[in-house]
């Protein structure tokens, strides 16, 4: 099991917000990183370092933590954006690299 | 335009190897951390090793450390994974990814370009 925890599902209303989080110690110390991968696709990085977003990913993605949760929102949610959501940091020894479980967001 | 794509899948027997290798173009190869990144059927992500842009340092998962070497040939702009002793649990879509930095630790960048992926089966 990942030392990162998503929740395995999450749904939304097209245009309304939603929050994905990701939970574990290590984000105590250490921010989280976020990925959007669509199906049969590679994939996408949309927020790294504390809160940046890539050139060409929408300013509706935004990112925020507090204590031992790291959040990643989508104001105005659009059904392009359904997909699955995976969080990364190090893991509570500081020495490895893991991915949380990952979320799949459904746009209803 | 960054582009980078794996080569070297396919299917092998349990306790075979197999060399896998990402060519990279559209950008100055030695001056990013590359990693390898896998996702098992229907599965999630796993980093399973990464290295620095000079090649001087390395990071292995548990899961892959003594069976699996990462490297790099700077003057080809290609990434290796050689993979010995392999796991049926090791069948995965294996992905090359880019970091936006040359540290592969760097808590500042993510993994900005990823290729297609390889296709890595192994058999019992």
């Amino acid at each position: 099991s990942s030392e990162l925890t998503q929740d395995p599902a999450v749904s939304v209303a097209l245009g309304q917000t939603v929050q994905i989080t990701c939970q574990g110690d290590s984000l105590r110390m250490y921010y989280a990183t976020w990925y959007q991968q669509k199906p049969g696709q590679a994939p996408v990085l949309v927020i790294y370092g504390e809160k940046n977003r890539p050139s060409g990913i929408p300013d509706r993605f935004s990112a925020s933590s507090s204590e031992n949760t790291a959040y990643l929102t989508i104001t105005g949610a659009q059904a392009e954006d359904e997909a699955d959501y995976f969080c990364k940091s190090r893991d509570s020894s500081g020495n490895h690299l893991v991915f949380g479980g990952g979320t799949k967001l459904t746009v209803l | 335009e960054v582009q980078l794509l794996e080569s070297g899948g396919g299917l092998v027997q349990r306790g075979g190897s197999l060399r896998l290798s990402c060519a990279a173009s559209g950008f100055t190869f030695n001056n990013y951390a590359m990693t390898w990144v896998r996702q098992a059927p229907g599965k999630g992500l796993e980093c399973v090793s990464g290295i620095s842009g000079s090649g001087d340092s390395t990071y292995y998962a548990d899961s892959v450390k003594g069976r699996f070497t990462i490297s790099r040939d700077n003057s080809k702009n290609t990434l290796y994974l050689q993979m010995n002793s392999l796991r049926v649990e090791d069948t995965a879509l294996y992905y090359c990814a880019k970091r936006g930095a040359s540290d592969f630790w760097s808590g500042y960048s993510g993994f900005d370009y990823w290729g297609q992926g390889a296709l890595v089966t192994v058999s019992s």
